[in-house]
């Protein structure tokens, strides 16, 4: 079954507790992408990656880091996480980043106290 | 600030009638066009798309409408039913390789 895992779905943490949300797709896709979720700002994109070793800046960058040493996965890393960083966070897949339909995985509710 | 718009955060419809959901957006560079659908506690997931060449791309009950001239589209059910409850997300491309989302509207189709 085509699809994209997350991990975990829900994570408690504090300030300062370094933390790493992981992200797995099995369709050979090369574009991937990290995207939250906050109420009355709708998706908004973290970081993406074209291939393997290849990631951009997307409109919310800071305080986030990904790497992509395999095209199947797309870790998002919060080196310090603080309290504004509490979010619904989207990692999703693609051929195509402009035309092809993105494939979404389930979500991973954070909170940061 | 946001390039893509969604006034209106929430509708409700009578089951059986049509629903449309608007977004606007403020890039004329945006070419592309996708409306997603997302369900509680699920990642979104695609419904329609329409190129900035076509003025109307249907599927089924799904229709979306492209007024470039107004940088407006509008996504249209119908009829509409219980199942289509969800929060809908329109998203659009362009130069970038990345997808601009608006801000959501919930939709509530009532039995």
């Amino acid at each position: 079954e085509a699809q994209v895992t997350q991990n975990p779905r829900y994570l408690i943490t504090v300030t300062g507790k370094k933390l790493t949300v992981t992200c797995s797709q099995n369709m050979n896709h090369e574009y991937m992408s990290w995207y939250r979720q906050d109420p009355g700002l709708g998706l908004r994109q973290i970081y993406y990656s074209m291939n393997v070793e290849v990631t951009d800046k997307g409109d919310v960058p800071e305080g986030y880091k990904v790497s992509r040493k395999e095209k199947r996965n797309f870790p998002l890393i919060l080196e310090s996480p603080s309290p504004n960083q509490t979010s619904l966070y989207f990692c999703a897949s693609s051929l195509d980043p402009r035309t092809d339909t993105q494939y979404f995985g389930p979500g991973t509710r954070l909170t940061v106290l | 600030d946001q390039q893509v718009k969604q006034n209106s955060p929430s509708l409700s419809v009578q089951e059986g009638r049509i629903s449309i959901l608007n977004c606007d957006y403020t890039n004329s560079m945006f070419d592309y066009f996708l409306w997603y659908k997302k369900y509680p506690a699920e990642g979104p997931t695609f419904l329609i798309s329409i190129s900035s060449i076509k003025d109307k791309n249907e599927d089924g009950r799904f229709t979306v409408f492209l007024n470039k001239s107004a940088k407006h589209l509008s996504l249209h059910i119908v009829p509409s039913q219980p199942g289509d409850s969800a929060v809908y997300f329109c998203a659009a491309s362009g130069w970038a390789n990345n997808l601009f989302f608006g801000t959501g509207t919930r939709l509530t189709v009532i039995p």
